[in-house]
């Protein structure tokens, strides 16, 4: 079965810097697509960006954008000018030729003022 | 509606109870999707429908567990004799065709579960 795996149970920035969220995942498979998805204290996940395994270029979402190593299979999520509303618990997600999403166990961002 | 509903937000029981809970896809969306997020944790996939095939069960935990969906409507996700390490928030996720990876899960504000 994959594996997504984020090591960073807890990280912090300084409102208006640049944090970067990781994540690595272990699959055999040639054929993905990654996501990050963001869960806010309100429960509502919301999805964030997407990636796709097939192309090289990175995603980017406004100040949201990624830096996927395919070889190395890590995908990080880069936020850029944080603000007070990035707060949130952030879960890296992969999904393969199957229909089931792993998850990782998520990374909390604090956003100081 | 325009996103995932479930109900309700919050359930508080006793052990030994059974309980259901409910979710209301995004209209038109053929696949769903039961999670189990402990406190603290990552999702844990629990089952997921697509249209009117055989669910994917794999990830109900114990037999205690069931779910149904009719057609791409509702589905609902019973605990029988609930036990205390069934307490968690319980997310739904629906999206619009299975056979398409890239698309994405829209989530429900799930149901938190305490079991007494």
């Amino acid at each position: 079965a994959q594996t997504v795996t984020q090591s960073q149970p807890e990280m912090s920035v300084q409102e208006a810097e640049t944090v970067t969220l990781s994540c690595t995942y272990d699959t055999s498979e040639s054929d993905y697509y990654l996501f990050w998805y963001k869960q806010p204290p309100s429960r509502q996940m919301i999805l964030v960006i997407r990636q796709e395994a097939y192309k090289q270029q990175n995603a980017t979402e406004n100040r949201f954008s990624v830096n996927f190593q395919k070889a190395a299979k890590s995908f990080s999520l880069k936020i850029s000018d944080s603000q007070l509303g990035d707060a949130a618990m952030y879960f890296c997600a992969y999904r393969g030729t199957g229909n089931q999403f792993y998850f990782g166990t998520g990374t909390s961002l604090t956003v100081i003022p | 509606g325009a996103g995932v509903s479930q109900s309700p937000s919050n359930k508080v029981t006793e052990k030994g109870k059974d309980v259901e809970l409910r979710c209301d896809p995004i209209s038109g969306h053929t696949a769903l999707y039961w999670y189990r997020q402990r406190l603290g944790q990552g999702l844990e996939f629990l089952i997921y429908f697509q249209g009117n095939s055989a669910p994917d069960k794999s990830g109900l935990p114990s037999d205690r567990f069931s779910a149904e969906r009719t057609g791409e409507s509702v589905s609902t996700l019973t605990i029988q004799r609930t036990q205390q390490e069934d307490s968690a928030v319980y997310l739904c996720a629906s999206s619009l065709e299975v056979g398409l990876k890239y698309n994405e899960q829209f989530f429900g504000p799930g149901t938190r579960l305490t079991v007494l």
